[in-house]
């Protein structure tokens, strides 16, 4: 089975430039998740979705950050504009929840974006 | 709020030796506990869950982990260490929000294995 898909794999830009990171999660799964990796700062988690609604984006670092999820199979994350403190792997994630269960499914990882601001 | 403590941000043991990483975790409602291991370049992986059933739960790749409530802590162990096993581990607690819920994940440990 296909696993959680993350696009592009790299990508260095210059600083001013719009960002924009792509993800297919899972399919079946109704919860994705944007988290962003740093040495300093460790996995933070950004913004998540269920049933492509945003249920928490107390995360996302300021307003030049933006995600979206039109449809179950596709989500993206967008910096506009990037600096380079914006540079770090980005990892997107999903999971099935199942409403009015306790029963909790891990979340499944793509491989991330590295992503580098000149 | 939940949290989670891995203390330490390295440990290295010899091929063969016993693997013990430590995890403390903070909740107000009986949580979930899961192990990640994120391999260079990579996504993290699930290594092993616990969902409220046996409190020693066994993992891929040799690894278990035992949940002890008294102590808040969910420690991850291998009898054996292999080179392979060389990595980055990320214990993490959900709040059991069903759909709605989350995982705080840990600093994560780097585990190096010595020939």
């Amino acid at each position: 089975d296909a696993g959680v898909i993350q696009s592009p794999r790299h990508e260095v830009t210059e600083m001013g430039q719009e960002v924009t990171l792509r993800c297919k999660p899972i399919s079946g799964h109704n919860s994705l998740f944007w988290y962003r990796q740093t040495m300093m700062r460790g996995l933070e988690l950004l913004i998540y979705f269920n049933n492509n609604v945003p249920i928490d984006d107390s995360g996302m670092p300021e307003d030049r950050f933006s995600a979206k999820m039109p449809n179950a199979s596709f989500s993206t994350l967008k910096i506009q504009p990037s600096e380079p403190r914006d540079s770090a792997v980005y990892f997107c994630a999903s999971s099935l929840s199942r409403t009015g269960s306790n029963y909790d499914q891990p979340q499944h990882f793509g491989d991330g974006t590295r992503l580098s601001i000149l | 709020a939940q949290s989670v403590t891995q203390l330490g941000s390295h440990v290295s043991v010899s091929e063969g030796a016993l693997v013990l990483l430590r995890c403390n975790y903070s909740s107000s409602v009986p949580p979930y506990l899961f192990w990640y291991v994120q391999y260079p370049n990579q996504g993290l992986q699930l290594l092993l869950k616990y969902t409220s059933a046996a409190t020693l739960v066994k993992g891929i790749n040799g690894f278990e982990a035992e949940f002890k409530k008294s102590e808040t802590s969910f420690h991850l162990t291998k009898p054996s260490a292999h080179m392979s096993d060389a990595a980055e581990y990320f214990c993490a607690v959900s709040d059991r929000g069903g759909a709605n819920s989350k995982l705080t994940f840990g600093k994560g440990i780097t585990l190096s294995v010595r020939p």
